[in-house]
């Protein structure tokens, strides 16, 4: 199993601040996914990212993929309170996707 | 479609006995995978089909889980002799394709 190591797993922020949550792993990934998980719900896929360098749009969140494709990053700006929830970047490497331990976000008004 | 789909979504059961979760993928999914999470982690594999054949088993898939794919289209994980540590959320994902996992909304298992 290829670790990624999440960071931080903890965030608690105020309504309208920036947060970046890191994504770092000794190997490299042929694609790296970010998925966001809701109470009781299986994660939902937001972005998968491929090329190394690679850097991807979603309204207020960018994704960035590493040059090597061993770290991501996801960075939420003027972060709402829809935003709270468990985010997690996931490898693909093989057959199977190897997940972080995810990072609890917590947006207050 | 209405995507990934696992019943139950909650079962309690006391230790010692068999439980038997299923899960309908995407119909037009060839691949099907089962993941395990626990309080605190990201889903951690378990098993991957490709149509009706099993190709991948973690080292956590211990003899007394099994899984199964019989036509190809729906999936069963069943596990024998339930133990405390068994408890979990039991994820299923769909996939066509080499992107876009689609998981369902997981079946919770409490072994009392």
């Amino acid at each position: 199993t290829q670790l990624l190591e999440q960071s931080p797993q903890f965030l608690s922020i105020q309504e309208g601040e920036n947060l970046t949550v890191y994504c770092n792993s000794s190997s490299v990934f042929s694609s790296l996914q970010w998925y966001r998980q809701e109470p009781g719900e299986g994660p939902v896929l937001l972005v998968t990212v491929v090329t190394g360098g690679e850097v991807k749009k979603l309204k207020r969140l960018t994704f960035q993929f590493g040059d090597a494709r061993k770290d991501s990053s996801l960075h939420i700006t003027a972060a709402q309170p829809g935003d709270t929830g468990l985010y997690f970047c996931a490898g693909v490497s093989g057959y199977a996707l190897n997940f972080g331990k995810g990072t609890s976000l917590l947006v207050t008004p | 479609d209405t995507g990934v789909s696992q019943n139950p979504r909650h079962k309690i059961t006391k230790r010692g006995q068999n439980v038997t979760f299923r899960c309908d993928p995407i119909s037009e999914h060839n691949r099907l995978y089962w993941y395990r999470q626990t309080l605190g982690q990201g889903p951690e594999f378990l098993t991957y089909f490709q149509n009706e054949a099993q190709l991948e088993k973690s080292r956590l898939l211990s003899d007394r889980f099994s899984a199964e794919r019989p036509k190809g289209s729906f999936s069963t994980l069943e596990i024998q002799r339930t133990e405390q540590g068994d408890s979990a959320m039991y994820l299923c994902a769909s996939i066509a394709g080499d992107y876009g996992y689609t998981f369902g909304s997981g079946t919770r298992l409490t072994v009392v």
